[in-house]
């Protein structure tokens, strides 16, 4: 069975505090990781996929890499407006969520 | 480009009543799929449709049931409503199937109570 763990469960920054959410993943043949924002009252965000160990992926203060394991969403000097629920998911058609990093920057 | 729109986005059921909750997708895309989202369980999966046709389906009971129209516009019924029924149900659409790991589009939701 796929199985998507992610910690820390909350991360509470100072804005320009950096971090690291981390997503550890069991699944025999995954096709995809996916990373995802959800804000309160709104559905998920796409962010990115990565598909290889060793890939990473860039967007704005967010990064993304991938191990044979685990993931990490690293968050570079963040704002109060990256404040949000970070999901991952993998993929073998359907998404395997995890429970999500509520993540709150503070000003 | 207008997002997924997902009608209602708020219901109040009672148990036992069934509920059809609506779902449209980003112009061009094909395939639909629908999760629910509760506090204790996350996001589960449910269902895929593409092309009118179900692809793929999670562990739900069969009271949990879907469509989708030719215009790739889905709708999902759940019957014989139970209070374990309440949750966010989050449809997203993509280009591909799951198959092929396009990204998913979420709506914004239905928040569904059961009372």
């Amino acid at each position: 069975e796929d199985q998507v763990t992610q910690s820390p469960e909350a991360l509470r920054l100072q804005e320009g505090e950096s971090s690291s959410l981390n997503c550890s993943y069991t699944v025999s043949g995954l096709r995809g990781l996916f990373w995802y924002r959800q804000d309160p009252g709104k559905g998920p965000e796409f962010l990115f996929t990565l598909y290889s160990a060793g890939e990473e992926k860039e967007k704005e203060r967010l990064k993304a890499t991938l191990t044979k394991k685990e993931s990490f969403l690293h968050i570079t000097a963040p704002k109060p407006e990256d404040s949000a629920t970070y999901l991952c998911a993998v993929s073998r058609g359907a998404l395997t969520f995890g429970s999500g990093t509520r993540l709150q920057v503070q000003p | 480009k207008a997002g997924v729109t997902q009608t209602p986005r708020y219901l109040i059921k009672t148990r036992g009543q069934q509920v059809t909750l609506s779902c449209s997708p980003i112009s061009g895309h094909r395939s639909v799929s629908w999760y629910q989202q509760t506090p204790g369980q996350g996001l589960q999966f449910l269902f895929e449709y593409f092309s009118e046709t179900q692809r793929n389906k999670g562990n739900f009971p069969g009271r949990f049931s879907g469509r989708q129209f030719s215009n790739s516009r889905s709708e999902m019924n759940v019957s014989t409503l139970e209070l374990g029924d309440s949750a966010l149900y989050l449809c997203a659409s993509s280009l591909g199937t799951g198959a092929t790991n396009s990204p998913l589009h979420f709506g914004n939701g239905t928040r569904l109570t059961v009372t």
